[in-house]
């Protein structure tokens, strides 16, 4: 079945830093790929997406492009910020919708 | 616009008690509907999903079931809690489609004692 693999957390920076948080997944067919994001006591919320090969989103300097060769969706930011710090989730859906997945998440924390 | 309503928003319950937590969607027809749990320190566990009424499929053989008795309406139940359903219970819903965004509820913590 489809199933979506993150980089374990937490993950530690320094303000300005370059962050990676890797995402692999497998799936059957054509699937669309999310990054969702959940600040501190906030609920989830759509960070980005894609939903084709070769597809990037883009939002908020994060980018993640999708990669059917590798079936990674990496997220990607050239400098992250305090108010960054958040738990990542990577996501998958199959292209007729139903059944959504989600990785484990992995926590980010910046600090100044 | 859409609104999602979720609660309670915390429960505390005796082990071996019923559960009935409710999700219901506002502005929005024949949604796709989740229940998510995410344990502490943990990934988001897809429970239930359901793409229409009494249409449901569940994910992981376990001691909770759900049911979709009208359209925007979506219920988790237990007959008898463990100690193991403790956690934190998301529901979501999004339109139909692949590529479609999810809209969170703000959750139900439940603490079983």
């Amino acid at each position: 079945g489809n199933s979506v693999t993150q980089m374990e957390g937490p993950v530690t920076l320094s303000e300005e830093a370059f962050l990676t948080i890797n995402c692999t997944y497998t799936a059957t067919g054509y699937p669309s790929l999310f990054w969702y994001v959940q600040y501190p006591g906030e609920g989830l919320q759509l960070l980005l997406k894609a939903t084709k090969a070769d597809d990037k989103g883009s939002n908020k300097g994060f980018e993640a492009t999708y990669r059917k060769e590798t079936t990674s969706f990496h997220l990607e930011k050239g400098s992250v910020q305090v108010s960054d710090s958040a738990v990542y989730f990577c996501a998958l859906s199959g292209n007729q919708g139903g059944k959504l997945i989600f990785g484990q998440g992995t926590e980010l924390s910046v600090k100044p | 616009s859409q609104t999602i309503h979720q609660w309670p928003a915390t429960l505390v319950q005796p082990v071996g008690s019923p559960l009935s937590l409710e999700c219901t969607v506002e502005g929005t027809s024949n949604p796709n509907l989740y229940w998510y749990r995410q344990a502490a320190g943990r990934g988001l566990q897809l429970l239930f999903y359901s793409v229409g009424i009494g249409q449901i499929s569940s994910e992981v053989p376990q001691n909770l079931s759900a049911s979709r008795p009208q359209d925007r309406q979506f219920i988790l139940s237990s007959k008898k809690l463990l100690l193991s359903d403790s956690g934190f219970y998301l529901c979501a819903w999004r339109g139909t489609g692949g590529a479609t965004e999810a809209f969170f509820g703000q959750g139900t913590r439940l603490t079983v004692v």
